[in-house]
């Protein structure tokens, strides 16, 4: 099973501030790599597929990189309605894992 | 429009069962594969089970291998997770989510709301 190990677990930030959170992959999952973003008490909803594609409607503060083992999300200027929890996934190899989440709250 | 709307949840004691359905609407179902996703309160998301979308194929997470199974009616575009022999682990809030969105395949493009299910004595 491919271990997906998100860093940091909690940042504190202010609105407009460029937050960058990181997941690695226990091993290569070549660009197979997903971010989401949950709300309290609301599904997950996708951000970002295949490491650094936004999904329909996600605005552009929001980019992905990486590849191998070592990726990033980042938003370039934290809107109030982007303080949430954000999860990686990787679909390289069965079973779908999920990293265990970066909250990101409000500082 | 897309809509994944889950049903089932509840209480069952410890070795009990569950089915959970999801109703699926807004999109031809029988075109894609679905998936089971679990949320224990408070913590992090956890892959379930997957099938595609005319059953050939089903996937299950070891936590869940021989206790869960999942199904889909492709006429009365549905999907179900029926969960025996509970434990209290298995509480968590459990969403069906679809493979695919707008503009791309196989990662988690439509979520339902969830629902809940306590394992407790």
């Amino acid at each position: 099973e491919i271990v997906l190990t998100q860093s940091p677990a909690t940042l504190s930030l202010s609105p407009g501030e460029r937050v960058t959170l990181s997941c690695r992959a226990s091993q290569s999952i070549s660009s197979d790599l997903a971010w989401y973003q949950q709300k309290p008490g609301q599904a997950p909803r996708v951000l970002i597929y295949d490491t650094s594609n936004r999904a329909t409607g996600i605005p552009a503060r929001f980019s992905g990189s990486g590849s191998g083992t070592d990726f990033t999300l980042t938003i370039s200027s934290l809107e109030p309605e982007d303080f949430a929890v954000y999860y990686c996934q990787q679909r390289w190899s069965w079973p779908r894992t999920f990293g265990q989440g970066t909250k990101v709250e409000i500082k | 429009e897309v809509q994944l709307v889950e049903s089932g949840g509840g209480l069952v004691q410890p070795g009990g069962s569950l089915r959970l359905s999801c109703a699926a609407s807004g999109f031809t179902f029988s075109d894609y594969s679905m998936n089971w996703v679990r949320q224990a309160p408070g913590k992090g998301l956890e892959w379930v089970s997957h099938i595609t979308g005319s059953s050939s194929i089903t996937v299950y997470a070891d936590s869940v291998k021989g206790r869960f199974t999942i199904s889909r009616d492709n006429a009365g575009n549905s999907l179900h997770l029926q969960m025996n022999n509970l434990r209290a682990e298995d509480t968590a809030v459990y969403y069906c989510a679809r493979d695919g969105g707008d503009n791309f395949d196989f990662w988690f493009g439509y979520w339902g709301q969830g629902t809940l299910v306590t394992v407790s004595s």
